[in-house]
């Protein structure tokens, strides 16, 4: 696509639910990546996809999140037990791989709120 | 990792010019990067040094000294449309991570 994608734009949920958040990045774009933000705050890293694979996952903040890419195209974060500290916007960006991963292009984001 | 820090707010009157500084301590270093953020909006890139010295971009310039782990960035003849958020980001050396600092508002007065 044109740019990146990401639904749901807003999303409510109950303490203890399950989410999950869709990204659909630019179409050759090989890299992906998830970021958690803040309000007042920038973008905290989660994970980074390169192809199919989790190549770094070391932000994922605890083993109730977990994301999958299995094609290298689309990616869902999936949130389990949700807490309400959870609460962020969680934006995907894309770009091209390796030396040529000048340019982030961020999607709008999904605003999840834990109540 | 990585410490980025850059000041929380700033505010500027129409036409004028304006610096933001950023200063990161890091454990590796593979370029520093500048976004622009709306309020409410995806973070777009502005800039990108990974060599010492400016890089001019229009009305929006960037500088980077890495022996001193510096970088500011300069909007010239601001604009209503200017207020925003201005994330600076450090990408570490294996193209994996890049690390946001908190962002400064810009407020734009007439």
């Amino acid at each position: 696509g044109a740019g990146v994608s990401q639904t749901p734009s807003n999303k409510v949920t109950e303490k203890g639910k399950y989410v999950e958040l869709r990204c659909d990045p630019i179409s050759g774009h090989t890299a992906l990546y998830w970021y958690r933000q803040s309000l007042g705050q920038g973008p905290e890293f989660l994970i980074y996809f390169q192809g199919t694979g989790a190549a770094d996952d070391s932000g994922l903040p605890n083993d109730r999140f977990f994301a999958v890419r299995p094609e290298g195209s689309v990616s869902t974060l999936k949130i389990q037990r949700t807490e309400r500290g959870d609460s962020a916007v969680y934006l995907c960006a894309s770009s091209l791989a390796g030396s040529g991963a000048n340019v982030l292009t961020f999607g709008a984001g999904s605003r999840l709120t834990v109540l | 990792g990585q410490n980025i820090d850059q000041p929380t707010e700033m505010t500027a009157t129409e036409g004028a010019i304006v610096q933001i500084n950023c200063t990161y301590q890091t454990s590796g270093f593979n370029g520093l990067f500048w976004y622009q953020q709306h309020a409410g909006e995806a973070p777009t890139f502005l800039s990108y040094n990974v060599l010492d010295g400016l890089e001019e971009k229009g009305r929006f310039s960037s500088f980077l000294s890495r022996s001193k782990g510096y970088s500011y960035l300069l909007l010239k003849e601001l604009q209503m449309k200017d207020s925003a958020s201005y994330l600076c980001a450090v990408r570490e050396t294996n193209f994996n991570k890049f690390y946001f600092g908190s962002g400064t508002k810009l407020n734009v007065k007439p």
